[in-house]
């Protein structure tokens, strides 16, 4: 699976937009892009994941770049309760088992 | 529905006892995980399993033995607890392996002394 690489902190003021990038330059044809979040204590959260195409659900948003060696998730509207890690994971998933190697994440901080 | 539960939240260990981590999903998951997650760090999976009365070792499974005898529960097992097993211990459950999404209980803080 390809190794991600993201900043170790991000902060972002409440009710703008969070951007969170992930260079995942080692990242092959058939590896999908995961985004999951861990609030404080808690079991991480899925987010979102994609492919090529950008995606978007209610919780956020994923714009992946047309080479795939990068992307960036998005939280349009940041609150409070968004402060958490965020896991940006490479996987294939043609594994027996959903293979999820978690590494050390972006901690996000939401400010009022 | 409750999703993943995991009992107990919080336990206290002496070196060289053992003790039973619970987990139970009412999701009808066939895949169920063990994940371990030391102080400012991933997680790590300990071991896995595809349904009942199949499972399989993750990355760092030594020290710690599973058990699936129904869909509902997967049980962790750890013998001898030495202090490196210090560490908050996650259970997660997906449909099927694969990229299915895998949802995660709330977690066992285990300190081991």
């Amino acid at each position: 699976d390809a190794k991600t690489t993201q900043p170790t902190s991000m902060d972002c003021a409440e009710g703008r937009a969070a951007n969170l990038p992930c260079n995942h330059s080692t990242i092959s044809g058939n590896e999908y892009v995961y985004w999951y979040r861990q609030i404080h204590s808690q079991g991480p959260q899925y987010i979102i994941h994609g492919l090529k195409n950008n995606e978007t659900n209610e919780m956020a948003s994923l714009i992946i770049t047309e080479d795939r060696k990068s992307s960036t998730l998005i939280l349009p509207h940041a609150t409070l309760r968004d402060t958490a890690v965020y896991y940006c994971i490479g996987s294939t998933g043609g594994t027996s088992y959903g293979k999820l190697t978690f590494g050390q994440g972006t901690i996000l901080t939401v400010h009022p | 529905n409750a999703g993943v539960t995991q009992t107990p939240k919080f336990r206290i260990l002496k070196i060289g006892q053992s003790m039973t981590l619970q987990c139970t999903q009412d999701m009808n998951h066939n895949y169920m995980y063990w994940y371990r997650q030391d102080p400012g760090m991933g997680l790590k999976l300990i071991y896995y399993s595809v349904g009942a009365g199949i499972t399989d070792k993750g990355e760092v499974p030594n020290g710690y033995n599973v058990s699936r005898s129904t869909t509902e529960d997967f049980p962790l097992r750890l013998e001898l607890a030495a202090p490196s097993q210090t560490s908050v211990y996650f259970c997660a459950s997906s449909l099927a392996g694969g990229l299915y999404t895998q949802y995660f209980g709330p977690g066992t803080r285990l300190t081991v002394l």
